[in-house]
C-alpha cells in the first residue's frame, strides 16, 4: 500500500509568486490535513480537508488555501509569496474525519522563497 | 487553547543506553489524546507511541514506552536499547476527542552515539 506522497518535494519560488503543492493521500483516506514547518514556529496546523470540505483552518492569512478533489487529493496554494513561507509543508492522511488519531504523514515539500 | 512544551531541545544517549524525553501539556479537555513523533532526517513524521488519555495503564511500543501523568498534565517518553537509527526529532504532539487537528511541541533532537 503506498504512502502518502507529496509533490514536488523542493520547490524555489521568487516572492510574490504563487505556488501550488500536491498531496495524494494513502488509498481510501478521506481526510487530508497540512502543515506549515518552519525553525520559528515549529509545526502549526493549516487546514483540514474531508470529502472535498474545508472542515477546519488554522490561523494562517487567506494567501494559503487549499482544495480537495473527489479522489482525495488535496492541493494547497500560497499566493502572494513572502520570504517568511519558507518552510516545510507536510500533508497527513486518515481514513475518517473527526478522529485523524491515525494519521500518516508524507515527506513534505521543501518551499524556498527567495 | 492547546499547548505542549518540550524543554529539552537537544539531547544525545550512548548506543544501548536509556534515555527519557519530556513533554508536558495543558488544556481543559478531559478526553484527548497523546503522541509521540519522530522526524528523521528524511523529513516524514513517524508515529512511535499514541496514548488515549482515559486508559490509566501506559502506552508501550517495543523499546518505546511512556509515562503519562494525567493530573501532572505529563507525558514522558522512554527509549530502552537505543539504537542509531533512533537519532531523530521527537515532536510531542496532543489532539482532543474527535479533534482533526494536531498541537506540536518545538521538538527534541536526539542524538544517539555509537
Amino acid at each position: 500500500k503506498a504512502g502518502v506522497t507529496q509533490t514536488p518535494r523542493y520547490l524555489i519560488k521568487t516572492r510574490g509568486q504563487q505556488v501550488t503543492l500536491s498531496c495524494s493521500p494513502i488509498s481510501g483516506h478521506r481526510s487530508v490535513s497540512w502543515y506549515q514547518q518552519t525553525p520559528g514556529q515549529g509545526l502549526q496546523f493549516l487546514f483540514e480537508y474531508f470529502s472535498e470540505t474545508q472542515r477546519n483552518k488554522g490561523n494562517f492569512p487567506g494567501r494559503f488555501s487549499g482544495r480537495q478533489f473527489s479522489n482525495s487529493r488535496s492541493e494547497m496554494n500560497v499566493s502572494t509569496l513572502e520570504l517568511g513561507d519558507s518552510a516545510l509543508y507536510l500533508c497527513a492522511s486518515s481514513p475518517r474525519a473527526g478522529e485523524n488519531t491515525e494519521a500518516f504523514f508524507g515527506q513534505g515539500t521543501r518551499l524556498t522563497v527567495v | 487553547a492547546q499547548t505542549v512544551t518540550q524543554s529539552q531541545p537537544e539531547m544525545s544517549v550512548q548506543e544501548a543506553e536509556t534515555v527519557t524525553l519530556s513533554c508536558t501539556y495543558d488544556t481543559s479537555e478531559n478526553n484527548y489524546y497523546l503522541f509521540w513523533y519522530k522526524q528523521p532526517p528524511s523529513r516524514q513524521m513517524i508515529l512511535v507511541i499514541r496514548q488515549e488519555a482515559y486508559k490509566q495503564q501506559n502506552a508501550t511500543e517495543n523499546r518505546f514506552s511512556v509515562n503519562f501523568q494525567k493530573a501532572a498534565k505529563s507525558f514522558s517518553l522512554k527509549i530502552s536499547d537505543s539504537q542509531l537509527g533512533d537519532t531523530a526529532m521527537y515532536f510531542c504532539a496532543f489532539m482532543k476527542h474527535g479533534g482533526n487537528q494536531f498541537y506540536f511541541g518545538t521538538g527534541t533532537s536526539l542524538t544517539v552515539i555509537p
